[in-house]
C-alpha cells in the first residue's frame, strides 16, 4: 500500500531560524495536502498542491511539489514560538486519504 | 473555530460500558471521516460516508460501529472497547466525497477517549 514519510521526526529550532520538512510518497499522487497540528488541537488545512513542481507561499511559508509529483516540501522561515505543532503532509491514494508520519516542530525562544 | 462540531471532547468508559461519539457539519458536505489518532502518531483513517453510505471501512474490530443517520450528523458506536483503543477520535468532513481530489478536510477538535 501507499506510504507516505516525513523527515524529520522532530526539530527543534532556535526562533527567528528556517525550518524544513520533507514528505516522500511511494507512489505518484495527484495532489498533495499539508495539515498543521498544536500541541492538544486537531490537524488544520494549510494549503493543497496539484501540479507538478508547484510553489506556493503563505506569509513565511513556502510549499513545493515535487517534479515527479511523489515528494513536497514545507519551510518556514524566520520561525516564531506560534509555528510550534507537528505538520503533516496528506495525500490520497485509491479511496484512502494517507497522512505522513509528521514532523513535531518545537520553537525555542 | 472549527465547523465541525464533536461530542463528547473526553470520555472515560469501561470495557463493558456502550457509548457514542458524535460529530455535526452545517456544511453541506457529502464526505464524513472517523480516524484514529494516538499519541506523537498521524491521523489513521478508520472510516469514510460519501453521501451517507459507507464506502471504506479500513479494517476496523466490530466493536466500533460507525452510523450516518443523515448528511449532517455522523456517529461511532463504542461497545467492548480494550485499553489500548483509547485515543484521540477524529471526526472530518469534505466537499467532495472522491478519494483522489477530496478537497480539504476540516477536522473538528476530537473526542478524548480513555478506555479502562
Amino acid at each position: 500500500g501507499q506510504q507516505v514519510m516525513q523527515i524529520p521526526q522532530y526539530q527543534h529550532v532556535q526562533e527567528g531560524e528556517d525550518f524544513t520538512t520533507y514528505c516522500n510518497s511511494s507512489t505518484t499522487l495527484s495532489n498533495i495536502q499539508w495539515y498543521k497540528q498544536r500541541p492538544g488541537g486537531h490537524p488544520v488545512f494549510l494549503i493543497q498542491l496539484v501540479k507538478s513542481g508547484e510553489v506556493k507561499k503563505q506569509k513565511r511559508l513556502t510549499f513545493q511539489f515535487g517534479e515527479a509529483k511523489k515528494n513536497s516540501s514545507l519551510h518556514i522561515t524566520a520561525t516564531q514560538t506560534t509555528d510550534v505543532g507537528t505538520y503533516f503532509c496528506a495525500g490520497p491514494g485509491g479511496n484512502q486519504f494517507y497522512f505522513g508520519t509528521g514532523t513535531s516542530l518545537t520553537v525555542i525562544p | 473555530d472549527t465547523e465541525v462540531t464533536q461530542t463528547p471532547k473526553h470520555l472515560v468508559m469501561g470495557m463493558t460500558n456502550k457509548k457514542s461519539l458524535k460529530c455535526e457539519q452545517h456544511m453541506g458536505h457529502r464526505a464524513m471521516y472517523w480516524y484514529k489518532q494516538k499519541a506523537k502518531k498521524p491521523p489513521e483513517l478508520m472510516f469514510v460516508y460519501s453521501y451517507e453510505k459507507l464506502s471504506i471501512n479500513e479494517s476496523v474490530p466490530s466493536r466500533f460501529s460507525p452510523e450516518c443517520p443523515n448528511s449532517s450528523l455522523l456517529n461511532l458506536h463504542l461497545h467492548a472497547l480494550q485499553p489500548e483503543d483509547s485515543a484521540l477520535y477524529l471526526c472530518a468532513s469534505s466537499q467532495h466525497p472522491d478519494g483522489s481530489d477530496t478537497g480539504e478536510l476540516f477536522f473538528g477538535e476530537g473526542s478524548r477517549l480513555t478506555v479502562l
